[in-house]
This record gives structure tokens, C-alpha cells and sequence, in this order.
């Protein structure tokens, strides 16, 4: 049961801009944590994507960005590459519920 | 090599004990709170378990909570999580991840590539 909502897929051709929202609560998100983003390629362990709502990691290309406002937080690929199809998971704190570090429902990515 | 590799997975039966290892190699383990995740079958991702860098304080979420225990092994650079009256709804791919405190509160920057738990008469 997971606890912040994201889209269940988003699609766009290549070279297109795709972006998806993760949406939370008062007792997460809106609670002033920092929201970070995953991308888990099939088959594979997950990727830490994004950090603190909008940092890259050493290694992550441009192409994706993050941001967070309120209760809400979203994930935007630019340029989008056959090698962006994956499931992307936005992850958070919540104070409220007996999963302290808790997830999004995942987004679906496919290239076009 | 930076690197965190699982093992011990495999198939029991309900009710059944498990123990899962984590072994690290070039992160620092000592320094770094580490963690137990899990994956169901075609299903999100589960923060399962947590333990500080020093052992002395370890959370649980709810669904595991007095069946599960995260320990570690700094000498042996070694997690490990013994699972105790296993359920069917425990079947899942099991990770171990590294707590990035350097990068930011709450976040894994560093996973194992995962062992599969499966729970089945």
C-alpha cells in the first residue's frame, strides 16, 4: 500500500519532454521532506535518479530534473531516449504511518 | 568496487525462518545507515527495515514489526535480516540499500541487485 500517488504510465516519442507527479500529504511531502526519484530498469535493482527534490547524483545526465511544491512533487525527462523506458518511483518520509520511508506507486515509462 | 550483494534467498514454507545477508564492499559500511527493502512480485517498492551506522537503534514498518530483525556486522561488513514466521505476502525480491546521509537525509543511493523471497507450501 503505498502512500504517495503517481500516474500509473506516461509516454512520449523520442527527443519529446515527459514529466510525472508524485503526490503526498501533510504528514510527507507537505511536511517539508525531501522527496527523491528512482529509475529500475526491468529486471533490475533500482537507481537513485534524483535527491533532495531537484539534485543529481554524479553520472545522471541533464535530461532529468526535479522539483516539489506544497504536497506534491514531479519528475521531468527532456529529450527522452529509448533508454529512458523504465518504471521511475518518487520516495519520501512520512512521520504519520508505520512506513517511515515511503514510496510512490510507480510511473511507467515507454518510448514511442 | 562499490558494491552490495545479497544472498540467502530462496523457498520456505509458512511460518518458516530465513535469513537474508547483505555484503559490502567499498561504500564505508561502518559509517553509513543501512536498510531492507522489498519488491512484490509486479508491485512497488517497500521500505522493509533500517538500522543505524552503529547498530544501536533499528525501525520497522508495520508489516514486519516483531517478526523481523535487522542486524549488522561492521567487522564483516555484513547486513543481514532474520525473518521469522514467514507469510505468503512476504514473497518478494528483498534489497539492501545504503542510507546517503552525505547526499541527503532519507535517501538509498547505493542498492544490492536483490535475493528472491518466495513463501509456499
Amino acid at each position: 500500500q503505498s502512500v504517495l500517488t503517481q500516474p500509473p504510465s506516461v509516454s512520449g516519442a523520442p527527443g519529446q519532454r515527459v514529466t510525472m507527479s508524485c503526490t503526498g500529504s501533510s504528514s510527507n511531502i507537505g511536511a517539508g521532506y525531501d522527496v527523491h526519484w528512482y529509475q529500475q530498469l526491468p529486471g533490475t535493482a533500482p537507481k537513485l535518479l534524483i535527491y533532495g527534490n531537484n539534485n543529481r547524483p554524479s553520472g545522471v545526465p541533464d535530461r532529468f530534473s526535479g522539483s516539489k511544491s506544497g504536497t506534491s512533487a514531479s519528475l521531468a525527462i527532456s529529450g527522452l531516449q529509448a533508454e529512458d523506458e523504465a518504471d521511475y518511483y518518487c520516495q519520501s518520509y512520512d512521520i504519520s504511518l508505520s512506513g517511515l520511508y515511503v514510496f510512490g506507486t510507480g510511473t511507467k515509462v515507454t518510448v514511442l | 568496487q562499490v558494491q552490495l550483494v545479497e544472498s540467502g534467498g530462496g523457498v520456505v514454507q509458512p511460518g518458516r525462518s530465513l535469513r537474508l545477508s547483505c555484503a559490502a564492499s567499498g561504500i564505508s559500511f561502518s559509517n553509513y545507515g543501512m536498510h531492507w527493502l522489498r519488491q512484490a512480485p509486479g508491485k512497488g517498492l517497500e521500505w522493509v527495515a533500517g538500522i543505524w551506522s552503529d547498530g544501536s537503534n533499528k525501525y520497522y514498518a508495520d508489516s514486519v514489526k516483531g517478526r523481523f530483525t535487522i542486524s549488522r556486522d561492521n567487522s564483516k561488513n555484513t547486513l543481514y535480516l532474520q525473518m521469522n514466521s514467514l507469510r505468503a505476502e512476504d514473497t518478494a525480491v528483498y534489497f539492501c540499500a545504503r542510507e546517503a546521509v552525505h547526499l541527503r537525509f532519507g535517501v538509498f543511493d547505493i542498492w544490492g541487485q536483490g535475493t528472491m523471497v518466495t513463501v509456499s507450501s
